[in-house]
């Protein structure tokens, strides 16, 4: 059965410094996909990057980059440059493609507060 | 970027009475949608997929029978919680799939419909 682990209930960044987002995952089928979403306190989830299991380069989106480690089966997402508005809830998922039902499974989240 | 909507944003009921959430997917068609469920600070749980004119697919340990999903539409999929009781109260959110070509798509989430049973 697939999983989704992220160890870090919480976690606190300066203003303008890096943070980096654990996940781990657990799969048994060789093609997948890694997503991670930003949930503020408005709920809403926001989808922030996508990697690819095949995909030979890791995944940049702006501020947002995936360290993708196949090997390790970890999908950690650094946020450069931290601003008060990236304070919010993170998701890591992951979707199956052998499964063909477009599931997502995610992870139990990291609260990130950055702070002034 | 897809746009979902669900209706009510919030809504409060009284313990014993049934609730409908809507969700649309207002730029695209979706002949499958999904219902997740969300306690504070925790987790979202995939509830069920919604599959448009078939029977939904529950999770295990999902009451179909409380938590009833209709997918007339490829723009409509709604969740009824029946019988609501205060543990009902939650969060729920869904999501449509837009798929596209070879790919399996990707899921465009509502803004979710916070619960209240009192």
């Amino acid at each position: 059965a697939q999983k989704i682990t992220q160890t870090q209930p919480g976690m606190f960044v300066q203003e303008k410094e890096a943070v980096t987002l654990d996940c781990t995952y657990d799969t048994s089928d060789p093609s997948y996909g890694l997503f991670w979403y930003k949930q503020p306190s408005s709920g809403e989830m926001i989808f922030l990057i996508y990697q690819g299991s095949y995909d030979q380069q890791n995944a940049t989106e702006g501020r947002y980059s995936l360290n993708f480690q196949k090997a390790r089966k970890s999908a950690n997402l650094v946020i450069s440059a931290s601003q008060l508005g990236d304070s919010a809830m993170y998701f890591c998922a992951m979707r199956e493609t052998s499964s063909n039902t477009g599931k997502l499974i995610f992870g139990q989240g990291t609260t990130l507060q950055v702070k002034p | 970027g897809a746009v979902v909507s669900q209706h009510p944003s919030w809504v409060i009921c009284k313990s014993g009475t049934s609730v409908k959430i809507e969700c649309r997917s207002l730029d695209f068609q979706a002949t499958t949608m999904f219902w997740y469920r969300q306690f504070p600070k925790q987790s979202l749980m995939l509830m069920a997929t919604s599959n448009e004119g078939s029977k939904a697919t529950y999770e295990q340990g999902v009451e179909k029978d409380k938590f009833l999903i209709n997918h007339a539409s490829l723009t409509l999929s709604t969740l009824t919680v029946t019988s609501a009781h205060p543990e009902d109260s939650s969060f729920y959110i869904c999501s449509a799939l837009r798929t596209s070509g070879r790919s399996l798509g990707e899921q465009y989430f509502g803004p979710g419909t916070r619960l209240t049973v009192t």
